[in-house]
């Protein structure tokens, strides 16, 4: 069983479009993450919400917003999609925040066109 | 930004140890030193961490030197399986830094057959 999964795996759109990407994790753990890796490979933190509470925000546009509808989800919600959104978006999860080990899910390819 | 540093790329021949290098110079007294990494088109997954000690775990082995300004992460035996970016993160578990991981390039390891 997938312990962090992402739908969908690819996403292709228009510019300006909204779409957004799910994230569920079946671990059971209370902290869940959103990171972003673009073209260049680096790999930044977007936001972490734990126990369904915002705990990190950082520096992301508002035009993107994360909703935890429970513990075990947190999506990734994307208005009036840009070029610059183009990239690979990753969830995580720990059992706790500060936890050693995060867990990542298999990603989400966006594409904007 | 990252707080380290690490050579863009190593090769290793199969079977052999690999040993990657990551200088954390600026490291303070609170900040462990984590290791990730990638596998092509997958998430991180998580390595190994330390403080101070070296450790040791079913996957490699982390030596930090006394000083704690660097450390190396040693694959005893590497396979054609351990090709992948690794990532040598510092991380302050104290506070909000606690719940994010700050990926800098990592180093991409190649293991040739």
């Amino acid at each position: 069983d997938t312990a962090v999964s992402q739908t969908p795996k690819y996403l292709v759109t228009q510019m300006g479009n909204d779409k957004s990407i799910k994230c569920e994790q079946n671990l059971g753990h209370d902290t869940m993450y959103w990171y972003k890796q673009d073209s260049k490979k680096f790999l930044k933190i977007m936001f972490s919400y734990n126990n369904k509470e915002l705990i990190i925000n950082e520096t992301v546009p508002n035009r993107f917003s994360p909703k935890s509808p429970d513990k075990a989800h947190l999506n990734l919600h994307i208005n009036s999609l840009e070029l610059g959104d183009s990239a690979v978006y990753f969830c995580a999860s720990t059992r706790l925040a500060g936890d050693n080990e995060q867990f990542f899910g298999p990603g989400t390819r966006l594409t904007v066109l | 930004d990252a707080k380290t540093t690490q050579p863009p790329s190593m090769d290793c021949a199969e079977g052999r140890a690999a040993n990657l290098p990551c200088n954390h110079s600026t490291i303070s007294g609170n900040e462990y030193v984590y290791w990730y990494r990638q596998i092509h088109s997958q998430g991180p997954q998580y390595i190994i961490h330390g403080l101070k000690n070296n450790e040791t775990n079913e996957m490699a082995s982390l030596i930090i030197t006394e000083d704690r300004k660097s450390s190396t992460l040693i694959l005893p035996h590497a396979t054609l399986r351990d090709t992948a970016v690794y990532y040598c993160i510092v991380r302050d578990l104290s506070g909000a830094g606690s719940y994010q991981l700050t990926f800098g390039k990592g180093t991409k390891l190649s293991v040739i057959p």
